[in-house]
Order: C-alpha cells, then structure tokens, then sequence
C-alpha cells in the first residue's frame, strides 16, 4: 500500500522558518516527479514546487527565493523548507506523486502564519 | 491567479450527465501538455480521477470520462451519484510558467 505522511506544519509568525517533510512508503520518492501543492483556507489547489526524479527543481513565482524542495533518498523522504513565512502562505501543505505514475497524495498538513 | 479556467459549479439531478469544461492557452494544454483531474471531497485531500487527458486509474469508474481539445479539456460524469458532490480541478503543465498549474475548480452539486 502506497502511503504518504506529510508533518511540520504549525503555527509561525511572519518571517519565520518551518521545514515540512513527506514520508513515503509504498513508492520510492527518487523514482518519479513529486511535487508540494498547497490550499489556503476556503481556496482552490496552488502548485507549489517540484523535483525531478534526476533532481532537478522548479518552484511557483509566489515562493522562488524563499522555499526549497528537496529529498532524503536513505529516507526515502521528501522535504520543503519555507523560509520568510508571510502571512499568504497560510494553507494546507500537501505532497503529491506524478499524476502518470499513480497520482498519490498526502493527507496533509496546516502551515499557520500569523503574528 | 490561475491560468486554467474552470465554471465555478455545475448541478445536475441523480442520473443525469455533467461536464466541466477547463480552458487554458497555447502555453499549456494548447502546447499538448497532458491534463489530470482531481476529485477533492469535503475535508480531504485531492483523488487523482483522470490522468493523461483520459485515463482513469485503477478503482475510478467508468462514470467518469476525460477529453482535450486544442486548448481546452473537459471532465463529463455519466449517472450522476449523490457521492459525486465534491470540488473537481483540472491540472497541466505550463511551459511559460515553467511549473505546473491547476484550474480554478468547479463545484458539482446533486440536486
């Protein structure tokens, strides 16, 4: 059974830091594109980011220069580090397989910015 | 701001067809970038229906059919279920944006 878990949401104040992390098991994360994709509350689904299976990584212009995807292979893991936390990235953070290689998701988790 | 276009909500009586249509440009699915859809049900997380433009994965019924064509595609449900009431989004890829773009969802409601 293929299962993602994403953790490391929370509340921060704006300009803060969090690191979200998405555990696999089931699927290996260096195996095919994985990709963060975000929901404000009471809003619609936003791509966030993506790394390549040979690594390479594009982001959305709401967040280039301030998060970065990257992945623990030994852990089979998946991570994003959000760093200049701004109010507009309250949402819920969810980590998400390529559509054509099963289109597994996460159940989620709650990044809460507010002063 | 999104770049796939979706109608807000589409409703339909127990049984009936539905379709939902997801129009973008010559940058994404008008360049032949493949277009998923995605159902989200209250309070979870989004469930891949239609990959490929129309290719349902494993467990997803036949109900639910997918199209593309130029620079549109279109979701259509067949015998409309109660459990069919659920938030539908569209997504591609956008070669001008260089990353991946999801459309502005549709609301579907069983009358």
């Amino acid at each position: 059974e293929v299962q993602l878990v994403e953790s490391g949401g929370g509340l921060v104040q704006p300009g803060g830091s969090l690191r979200l992390s998405c555990a696999a098991s089931g699927i290996t994360v260096s195996s095919d594109y994985m990709s963060w994709v975000r929901q404000a509350p009471g809003k619609g689904l936003e791509w966030v980011s993506v790394m390549y299976s040979g690594g390479t990584t594009f982001y959305a212009d709401s967040v280039k220069g301030r998060f970065t995807i990257f992945r623990d292979n030994s852990k089979n893991t998946l991570y994003l580090q959000m760093n200049r936390l701004r109010t507009e990235d309250t949402a819920v953070y969810y980590c998400a397989r390529d559509p054509a290689a099963g289109g597994y998701w996460g159940q989620g988790t709650l990044v809460t910015v507010s002063s | 701001q999104s770049v796939l276009t979706q109608p807000p909500s589409v409703s339909g009586a127990p049984g009936q067809r539905v379709t939902i249509s997801c129009t973008g440009s010559s940058s994404n699915i008008g360049a032949g970038y493949d277009v998923h859809w995605y159902q989200q049900l209250p309070g979870t997380a989004p469930k891949l229906l239609i990959y490929g433009n129309n290719n349902r994965p494993s467990g997803v019924p036949d109900r639910f059919s997918g199209s593309k064509s130029g620079t549109s595609a279109s979701l259509a449900i067949t015998g409309l279920q109660t459990e069919d009431e659920a938030d539908y989004y569209c997504q591609s890829y956008d070669s001008s944006l260089s990353g991946y773009v999801f459309g502005t969802g549709t609301k579907v409601t069983v009358l």
